[in-house]
Order: structure tokens, then C-alpha cells, then sequence
């Protein structure tokens, strides 16, 4: 059965760290490109990046650039998200998403999710 | 720039059909999509990816009552036969550069 699970959320004072990872089962990582999306509370889905399936490609959203780093370890069937300078507007549930290597752009397999809650 | 828009909300009867709808912003009519359903507190899933001629691709294990169509830059999703599992949120997602997502759809199954 492929499964991506999600792990690192917690909750993290304005202007901290965070690195959140996303583990593969079920499929090769390597196969898919992947991307982070997050959702704040009571509202829609955010895109936030992208990241090809060797790395050499990388897409961030305007809010993001400067701020969050994504990464891949392909050995390890991970995907993960640096977020740093953090502020209570990131405050989401974050999740990753896989898109086939074959059909790019379609987000065909979701985890359920990891809880960001930035606050003092 | 690319942008999704959609309708925040929608409603039908248990048993009848309906049709959501997603608006790609102009000089991007030609875009294909994906629509994606998220059940309450559950992560979303893919239901489909849809082209501009209408052709669409079901994920797995997707029912036979979920179909898409399109229309110019309107791109559609018709559940068939609502089950009270399906009032969910719904909502379409496209690709360039980056990935976009639409507002969202929130169904109700009356």
C-alpha cells in the first residue's frame, strides 16, 4: 500500500525552527516528484514547494522563498521541510504530496498530515 | 497569472447529482487539472486529473459515480448518485512552474 507519512510538527516560538519530515512506503521515492502543501486552519490548501525527483529542480512559493528549504534523500525513501524565521501565520497542518514521475503536475498520493502551531 | 476559482460552496440531496465547477484565469484555458476531495479531518486524496478536452483519469479506486468534463477554461466535477460520505471538500489543482490550488468546494449532502 503506498503511504506518506509525516512527522516533526509541534509547537515552535516566533522565529524558531522546524524540520519536518515525510517518510515513503509502499513506492519509490525516487520515482516521484514531491511537493509540501499546508492548511490553515478552517481554510483551503497552500501550495508551498517542489522538488524533482533527482533534486535538480526546485519551486517555491513567493511566501516561502528565503524561508523554507526543501530536500529529498532518496536512499532513505525521505522528503523533508527546513522552515525557519517562523511566524504565527504558519501555523497549519503541512503535508506532503507525490507526483508520478510519468505525469508530472497531478498531486496523486497525500499523507494525512503533520500540525505546525507557532506561538509564544 | 494562474489562478484557480471556484465556488465556496454547494449542496445537493442525498441520491441526486452534482456538478462542481472550476474557472482557470484567462490565457490558461488549455490547462489540464486535478480535482482532489478532503473528507473532514482526513488528509486530501486524488480523484482525478482532467484535460481540456475532457478526457479525465481516475486515481484508484475512485467510483464510477465521480466523471469530469470541460468547457473552454471551466473545468467540471459531477458526483452522480450522493452518498453522505461525499460532502467533503472539494478542490482543483493545476501546474506550471509551481502547483496551484482553487479556493475549494464545500459539498453538502443534504
Amino acid at each position: 500500500e503506498v503511504q506518506l507519512v509525516e512527522s516533526g510538527g509541534g509547537l515552535v516560538q516566533p522565529g524558531g525552527s522546524l524540520r519536518l519530515s515525510c517518510a515513503a512506503s509502499g513506492f519509490t521515492l525516487s520515482n516521484y516528484r514531491m511537493n509540501w502543501v499546508r492548511q490553515t486552519p478552517g481554510k483551503g490548501l497552500e501550495w508551498i514547494a517542489y522538488i524533482s525527483s533527482r533534486s535538480t529542480t526546485i519551486y517555491y512559493a513567493d511566501y516561502a522563498k528565503g524561508r523554507f528549504t526543501i530536500s529529498r534523500d532518496n536512499a532513505k525513501n525521505s522528503l523533508y521541510l527546513q522552515m525557519n524565521s517562523l511566524r504565527d501565520d504558519d501555523t497549519a497542518m503541512y503535508y506532503c504530496a507525490a507526483e508520478n514521475l510519468a505525469v508530472p503536475g497531478p498531486l496523486d498520493y497525500w499523507g494525512q498530515g503533520t500540525l505546525v502551531t507557532v506561538s509564544s | 497569472q494562474l489562478v484557480l476559482t471556484q465556488s465556496p460552496s454547494a449542496s445537493a440531496s442525498l441520491g441526486a447529482s452534482v456538478k462542481l465547477t472550476c474557472t482557470l484565469s484567462s490565457g490558461y484555458s488549455d490547462y489540464a487539472i486535478a480535482w482532489h476531495q478532503q473528507q473532514p479531518e482526513k488528509g486530501p486524496r486524488f480523484l482525478m486529473t482532467l484535460n481540456s478536452d475532457g478526457s479525465h483519469t481516475k486515481g484508484g479506486g475512485i467510483p464510477d459515480r465521480f466523471s469530469g468534463s470541460s468547457s473552454g477554461a471551466e473545468r467540471y466535477l459531477t458526483i452522480s448518485s450522493l452518498q453522505s460520505e461525499d460532502e467533503a471538500d472539494y478542490y482543483c489543482q493545476t501546474w506550471g512552474a509551481g502547483r496551484v490550488f482553487g479556493g475549494g468546494t464545500k459539498l453538502t449532502v443534504l
